[in-house]
């Protein structure tokens, strides 16, 4: 059972370069989430879809666009990159439904600008 | 002030050691508490979770709440090098689904 797979795993861009961040989920979750953790900063939230078709924004969302491709995907899209945008981006899903419904992450997509 | 308070750290404790993690948070229409434990290079992942006030155990680990002073805690008894981690907590009201997060403190167990 892979979960939550995020792709690539690390990747060096140059200021201004366009890149998608890649995220599928196999739990047949309806809500996924996508955020970035920086040192003294946190886990801060991007963009999140509670169901397909629909996606809303987070804390942190401008220079990021998503698009839920399916029940599946979630991607992350960054149109022209900036050194503030080095991160470690996270993509996360969960059920909905009443009480607590745990949050599943992937194992990060590590990002430099240079 | 941000919502939820968690001093990042580093803790650093010899094997064995009783660990304390805390948290504080000022919105009172918090229901759900959660702790998560990241390892390096890894995502995190959910190690506990209480439903408004009281206590959660669950082997070594003991989740506590307290609401009228807005403070959560977990506690780890007889800590081993294999719980070196960053522990976040979370929180939710009852209707938003967003998690608010601490900014995680690291614990390194010492052997």
């Amino acid at each position: 059972n892979a979960g939550v797979t995020q792709t690539p795993k690390f990747q060096v861009l140059k200021t201004g370069q366009s890149m998608t961040l890649q995220c599928a989920q196999d739990m047949n979750h309806n809500s996924m989430y996508w955020y970035r953790q920086d040192p003294g900063m946190g886990l801060r939230l991007i963009y999140y879809s509670a169901s397909e078709g629909t996606t809303d924004k987070g804390e942190v969302p401008n220079g990021y666009n998503v698009s839920r491709l399916n029940k599946r995907e979630f991607s992350l899209r960054l149109e022209s990159a900036a050194p503030s945008q080095t991160s470690v981006y996270f993509c996360a899903s969960t059920e909905t439904g009443t009480g607590i419904q745990p949050q599943h992450f992937g194992d990060g997509t590590r990002l430099s600008i240079l | 002030q941000k919502e939820v308070e968690q001093d990042p750290g580093p803790l650093s404790v010899p094997e064995g050691a009783i660990v304390s993690l805390n948290c504080t948070y000022s919105n009172s229409a918090f229901q759900y508490f959660m702790w998560y434990r990241q390892y390096s290079r890894k995502g995190p992942e959910l190690l506990m979770y209480t439903y408004s006030s009281g206590n959660k155990e669950d082997g070594r680990f003991t989740a506590q709440v307290d609401k009228s002073s807005k403070y959560i805690s977990l506690f780890i008894r007889d800590s081993q090098p294999s719980d070196s981690a960053t522990y976040l907590c979370a929180m939710l009201t009852g209707n938003n689904r967003k998690l608010i997060w601490g900014l995680g403190t690291s614990l390194a167990v010492n052997p």
